[in-house]
């Protein structure tokens, strides 16, 4: 079965320190992977993607994602967190090829909290 | 340009009353999907719809849930005899859907609807 597993319910880090979210992936085929945010209230945002190319993945607000196919993960990095990042963040994945299967399979979320 | 929009934004339902929330996709876009998230969790696939055929309904835990998109735009999640357990948040996702774009799998949700039954 498909899953998507995010191994740190939260994550605290002081601001203008580098921070890392968590996301390993178990699929039968290749997957195009997702980071999400979710703010207090508000929908969820998309971030960045991994479809094919390069496993650095770069997007939004400055965050980026390195795609290891050997490990199955797909971490959210960002060199210097502010505290404005403080969210919900949720790695999602999808399988190429599952023809008109388009849903996305979610972790359970990271909440990130980024002290001043 | 406008984003997915859903209403109500909350709804709180006795317990088996009949709901209906409603989801406007961003203009164009072909694929359109319902999640239901409850408190702590992350987004659960409930149904999908490419225009207006519904290609996937598998997420659905009962027939008590019910989606249409008739025109293939806007789409309505209807929830039958309401129970405790369906309290939760529901999104509405949609993405463009193109044959073959880099873009065309993002998919953009709107702020949800919260779902309390009592």
């Amino acid at each position: 079965a498909q899953s998507v597993a995010q191994p740190e319910d939260q994550v605290n880090v002081a601001e203008g320190n580098p921070l890392t979210v968590k996301c390993t992936y178990s699929v039968s085929g290749n997957p195009y992977l997702f980071w999400y945010v979710q703010y207090p209230n508000r929908g969820l945002q998309f971030l960045l993607k991994y479809i094919t190319g390069d496993n650095l993945v770069k997007g939004s607000y400055g965050f980026e994602a390195e795609f290891n196919k050997s490990q199955t993960s797909f971490h959210l990095k960002k060199p210097s967190a502010l505290v404005s990042d403080s969210a919900l963040y949720f790695c999602a994945v999808r399988l190429i090829n599952a023809g008109n299967n388009r849903k996305l399979i979610w972790g359970l979320g990271t909440s990130l909290a980024v002290n001043p | 340009g406008a984003g997915v929009s859903q209403s109500p934004r909350y709804k709180v339902a006795k317990r088996g009353q009949d709901v209906a929330l409603r989801c406007d996709p961003i203009s164009g876009h072909v694929s359109l999907f319902w999640y239901q998230q409850a408190l702590g969790q992350g987004p659960e696939f409930l149904t999908y719809f490419q225009n207006e055929a519904q290609l996937d309904k598998s997420g659905l835990p009962s027939d008590r849930f019910f989606a249409e998109r008739p025109e293939g735009s806007v789409s309505t999640l209807k929830i039958q005899r309401t129970q405790q357990e369906d309290s939760a948040v529901y999104l509405c996702a949609s993405s463009l859907a193109g044959g073959g774009a880099v873009r065309a799998d993002t998919q953009y949700f709107g702020p949800g609807t919260r779902l309390t039954v009592l």
